[in-house]
């Protein structure tokens, strides 16, 4: 099962940040936070990760809360590319430990 | 372009008929993975490998057979298709499998119908 809760839909208007959130209340010390989205029926594209501290790279930011109990994924000017499914994924570095995807957050971008 | 290829994007077959799914990567990658998504049950591991000749199960293995004889090819198999392995086939690829290389990166996905 899912670790993450993540809500079903998003809207945002086009140009603004978008910001998503997800709870993991259960995470361990060792598992990491990760972020994926898939465009309608594409393969999954990795976005960002991270373990406790905030982490930012072209595609988005990344904030985790100090407990580390939930954190936000942040698309600081969202365009119509954007619109896709995002998934809140949580998993620890060691040996195989497959990606295990929710429902995720469904992001539409407004023009 | 570093990617991961697959092929055929999209398959009608029938029962019964063996059908093979090829996946390919030119990343120089020692992990790979292949996963099936269907409606509300989200993506779910079929079978990986960490390395040539290294191979194992997922969640979801049965009907399924995979071989590992090169580095970047990572086909699936289908001896028997039936009806309820009519899903979204998509190959994953990562450098490794620890900190710092366990980025996974997908293909386009097969898209399978069996009749």
């Amino acid at each position: 099962d899912a670790k993450t809760t993540q809500p079903p839909s998003m809207d945002c208007a086009e140009g603004r940040a978008a910001n998503l959130p997800c709870n993991h209340s259960t995470i361990s010390g060792n598992e990491y936070v990760y972020w994926y989205r898939q465009i309608h029926s594409q393969g999954p594209q990795y976005i960002i990760h991270g373990l406790k501290n905030n982490e930012t790279n072209e595609m988005a930011s990344l904030i985790i809360t100090e407990d580390r109990k939930s954190s936000t994924l942040i698309l600081p000017h969202a365009t119509l590319r954007d619109t896709a499914v995002y998934y809140c994924i949580v998993r620890a570095h060691s040996g195989n430990t497959p990606l295990v995807f929710g429902k995720g957050t469904r992001l539409s971008v407004i023009a | 372009e570093a990617q991961v290829t697959q092929n055929p994007r999209y398959l009608i077959t029938v029962t019964g008929k063996k059908l093979t799914v090829t996946c390919s990567q030119n990343m120089n990658h020692e992990y790979m993975s292949w996963y099936r998504q269907d409606p509300g049950l989200g993506l779910r591991q079929i079978y990986y490998s960490m390395n040539v000749e290294v191979t194992d199960k997922g969640d979801v293995p049965e009907g399924y057979k995979v071989s590992r004889k090169e580095k970047r090819n990572f086909p699936l198999i289908l001896e028997s298709p039936s009806p309820n392995q009519t899903s979204l086939y998509f190959c994953a690829s990562s450098l490794g499998w620890d900190r710092g290389t366990d980025t996974q990166y997908f293909g386009p996905g097969t898209r399978l119908t069996v009749l």
